[in-house]
């Protein structure tokens, strides 16, 4: 079984600060993981993924994110907030294999305060 | 290339209805999922399919149900709708089990009264 808890359901941060949203997993095989944003009445839109090669990813919008196995986190920084970042964030682990299904954490609303 | 196309963007029904919604994968991939997103529980996985077949299916009733054509367009289909069902629709596709990622389209917002 697999599973994601994201803390923080709500961050807010000041426009140039550092981002950093939070994601934790458990996954019984190697997972592949994945940061998703949504922005009101949309669909989502893939941010970045960890596939097993490089642990540090690099997505879009200046956005990256770290595997560190030991912690069985996949954290999601960005080095500074612009006020079109503000969306809500969700964090996903898929088993790979045979497992065709992503499961989400809660999510995080992102905050970008002037 | 153009993204995955989901329709109708918003459906209302009546309780007891039915309804289907459809979904048109990117071009190439053949991998079709579903997912409900309610404010209460979150984004939950529906059915996946794969060359018209379900690979893996969610924990949901037997009113909810799909399938993909040879073309690889899908389609879901719930029954007898309960007021519960209000949510949006997500499908998604990808190349082959999500190695490169899934790509969502912008979803059906259903509304059962």
């Amino acid at each position: 079984a697999q599973s994601v808890t994201q803390l923080g359901s709500h961050v807010s941060v000041s426009e140039g600060a550092l981002v950093l949203l939070r994601c934790n997993y458990s996954s019984s095989v190697p997972p592949y993981l994945f940061w998703y944003v949504q922005y009101p009445n949309q669909g989502l839109q893939l941010l970045l993924k960890y596939t097993s090669a490089a642990t540090l990813v690099k997505g879009i919008n200046g956005f990256e994110a770290e595997f560190k196995k030991s912690e069985t986190s996949f954290h999601l920084t960005k080095p500074s907030a612009h006020m079109s970042d503000a969306a809500e964030y969700f964090c996903a682990v898929s088993g790979g294999g045979s497992n065709y299904k992503l499961t989400f954490g809660k999510g995080t609303l992102l905050t970008v305060n002037p | 290339k153009a993204g995955v196309t989901q329709t109708p963007r918003y459906l209302i029904k009546t309780r007891g209805q039915q309804v289907t919604l459809s979904c048109s994968p990117i071009s190439g991939h053949r991998s079709v999922s579903w997912y409900q997103q309610t404010p209460g529980q979150g984004l939950q996985f529906l059915f996946e399919y794969f060359s018209e077949t379900q690979r893996n299916k969610g924990n949901f009733p037997g009113r909810f149900s799909g399938r993909q054509f040879s073309n690889s367009r899908s389609e879901m289909n719930v029954s007898t709708l309960e007021l519960g069902d209000s949510a949006l629709y997500l499908c998604a596709s990808s190349l082959e089990a999500g190695l490169d990622g899934y790509t969502f389209g912008s979803g059906t917002r259903l509304t059962v009264v």
